[in-house]
Parts: structure tokens; C-alpha cells; sequence
């Protein structure tokens, strides 16, 4: 059975840092891209980042860029999301999710975690 | 980037009603358009990838279709289960997007 535990969330000041981590189970980890996705509250999905397989290539949303790091251990199944520069914006619900692929385009998502909460307020 | 548009914001049906959610991509992303649902408090989950392909376990009465950059979801016979958020997803290129999404309640 394929688990996606998300932790790390929590509540931070505007400029500060925090870093997510997902401890993936039930798959060969380094055989899938991941991604992470959040939802602010009320509001939509948006996509933040991905990271292939292999760890190679990394992508990012333009709202996140320069500001989030996204990293895998593919010897410990874990994903990681090095957020900084925090603002209110950044406010949601980050969810932790598996491609059906090795390349972050061209699949879907077929697993999702539970989500962890940021909060960003002062 | 790619711009994924959703039609309706939002719908009201009755149970046994077939409804049609679309969605339009702001240049072509040949069939890599993927439907989600989403229920209050719950992660999404796929319904539809590459377009037309229902994911393993989910009822046959969902199905999309489109290609390029119109694309629609329907559900044959709305259920009482189905009620929730749907949203679209483009992964033909990064940045990867998400449309505004639908949600489909009781009327």
C-alpha cells in the first residue's frame, strides 16, 4: 500500500524558513517523479514543485522560484520542500504527491498524502 | 505558462442527472489533461488521466474526452458519492497547472 507522510508544517513568520519532508512506503521510490502541491485555505490546487526520479531535474512554480528548494534521499524514501523567504501567500494546506511517471510531464498523480499545514503570519 | 480554464465555477443537479464539466487549455496540450476530485477535508484523487483513461477503481459512469486544448468531463448519472470539487490538471509542461475548479452540489 502506498503511504505519503507529509510533517514539518507549522506556523512561521513572514521572511522566515521552514523545510517539509514526506516519507514515501509501498513503491520503489526513485522510480517516480514527485511533486508538491498546495491548497490555500478555501481556495484551489496550485502546483509548486517537482523533482524526477533520479533527482536530476527539479522544476518550480514562478511564485516559488528562488525562494523553495525541493530535494529527494532516495535512500531513505524521502522528499523535502526548503521553503524561505516565507510571506502570507504562502499560507496552505502542502500536499506530498507521487507521479504515475519518472519525469514530472506527461503523468499524472496517483497518490496524494494527507497534506501539512503552513501557516505564515507575524 | 499554460492557462487552464474551467466551466462552470460552479453547478447545482439533481441526483441521476448528467452533467458536463469543461475545460479549456490556453494553447494545445495534445492529451495531457488529467480530472481530480476533491471532497471537503480530503486529498484529490484521479479520475480521468491522458485524457479519456478511467483510473483503476473508478466508476464507469465518469468519462472524459478532448484533445488539443477542449476538454470535457462527464458523469452519466450523478450519485449522491459525487458531490464535491473537480479540477483539471495539465501535464503536457512545466510549470504543471491546475483550472480554477467546479464544484458540483445538490440541488
Amino acid at each position: 500500500e502506498v503511504q505519503l507522510l507529509e510533517s514539518g508544517g507549522g506556523l512561521v513568520q513572514p521572511g522566515g524558513s521552514l523545510r517539509l519532508s514526506c516519507a514515501a512506503s509501498g513503491f520503489t521510490f526513485s522510480n517516480y517523479a514527485m511533486s508538491w502541491v498546495r491548497q490555500a485555505p478555501g481556495k484551489g490546487l496550485e502546483w509548486v514543485s517537482g523533482i524526477s526520479g533520479s533527482g536530476g531535474s527539479t522544476y518550480y512554480a514562478d511564485s516559488v522560484k528562488g525562494r523553495f528548494t525541493i530535494s529527494r534521499d532516495n535512500s531513505k524514501s524521502t522528499l523535502y520542500l526548503q521553503m524561505s523567504s516565507l510571506r502570507a501567500e504562502d499560507t496552505a494546506l502542502y500536499y506530498c504527491v507521487k507521479n504515475r511517471g519518472y519525469t514530472v510531464t506527461k503523468y499524472y498523480f496517483d497518490y496524494w498524502g494527507q497534506g501539512t499545514l503552513v501557516t505564515v503570519s507575524s | 505558462d499554460i492557462q487552464m480554464t474551467q466551466s462552470p465555477s460552479s453547478l447545482s443537479a439533481f441526483v441521476g442527472d448528467r452533467v458536463t464539466i469543461t475545460c479549456r487549455a490556453s494553447q494545445s496540450i495534445s492529451t495531457y489533461l488529467n480530472w481530480y476530485q476533491q471532497k471537503p477535508g480530503k486529498a484529490p484523487k484521479v479520475l480521468i488521466y491522458a485524457a479519456s483513461s478511467l483510473q483503476s477503481g473508478v466508476p464507469s459512469r465518469f468519462s472524459g474526452s478532448g484533445s488539443g486544448t477542449d476538454f470535457t468531463l462527464t458523469i452519466s448519472s450523478l450519485q449522491p458519492e459525487d458531490f464535491a470539487t473537480y479540477y483539471c490538471q495539465q501535464s503536457y509542461s512545466t510549470p504543471l497547472t491546475f483550472g480554477q475548479g467546479t464544484k458540483v452540489e445538490i440541488k
